[in-house]
């Protein structure tokens, strides 16, 4: 079956330390993968987009990887602030065509301690 | 444009009601989605148009669910006899189809439904 799966559904770090969080998908050739960041009771926002044929984004303090062999993204949050700390989903579009529906992982909790 | 605006923001309903919601995305996008959600789950995709056509919906979504988006800009998401199991946040989005390809979605603030 066709899965979006989100490593743990929390992860607590320390401030200053970089949060890591993992996207694995099955049965799914998607042509690119978005992140977005959710804070309770709100829509999600747009973080970042890297397509199949990109190793690598980064944009300020997020750096996204996206490795078509392992069917994995990964999410990194540098230099972390309590102000990062918010639930982290990762979307992609299934199939082949680039145009179809935008689909969601459950999301990962990411909370940073002072 | 102050990006996708959805209503209403709460809505109570006793079992058995109908309720209707609606969303209007950012003006030029072509794209509308429709999204419920429940605690500490990611967006579970309902449906989604291109203009006013509705190119899927998804096979969890009982009959009892309906979207439209008659003129390609607004769009209404209506539940017929709801049940408990409706209550969630409803979430609408909309984004634009540019060469083939979708960009990122724009989320509304969601509607949340509580069926007593």
């Amino acid at each position: 079956s066709q899965k979006i799966e989100q490593n743990s559904e929390a992860l607590n770090i320390q401030e200053g330390k970089t949060a890591t969080l993992t996207c694995n998908y099955t049965n799914y050739s998607p042509a690119y993968l978005q992140w977005y960041r959710q804070d309770p009771g709100r829509g999600p926002v747009f973080l970042l987009l890297i397509r199949e044929n990109e190793k690598e984004k980064r944009k300020e303090r997020l750096k996204v990887t996206f490795d078509t062999t392992l069917k994995q993204s990964l999410f990194h949050i540098t230099a972390s602030q309590p102000a990062d700390s918010a639930t982290y989903l990762c979307a992609l579009v299934p199939g082949y065509s680039s145009a179809s529906k935008i689909i969601f992982g459950s999301g990962t909790r990411l909370s940073i301690r002072p | 444009d102050t990006g996708v605006s959805q209503d209403p923001r709460h809505k109570i309903t006793k079992r058995g009601q109908n309720v209707t919601f609606r969303c209007d995305p950012i003006s030029e996008h072509n794209r509308l989605y429709w999204y419920r959600q429940t605690l500490g789950q990611g967006p579970e995709f309902l449906t989604y148009f291109q203009n006013e056509a509705q190119l899927e919906k998804s096979r969890l979504l009982s009959d009892r669910f309906s979207a439209e988006r008659p003129k390609g800009s607004f769009s209404t998401l209506e539940i017929q006899r709801t049940e408990q199991g409706d209550s969630a946040m409803y979430l609408c989005a909309s984004s634009l189809l540019r060469t083939n390809m979708n960009t990122e979605a724009f989320f509304g603030q969601g509607t949340r439904l509580t069926v007593v």
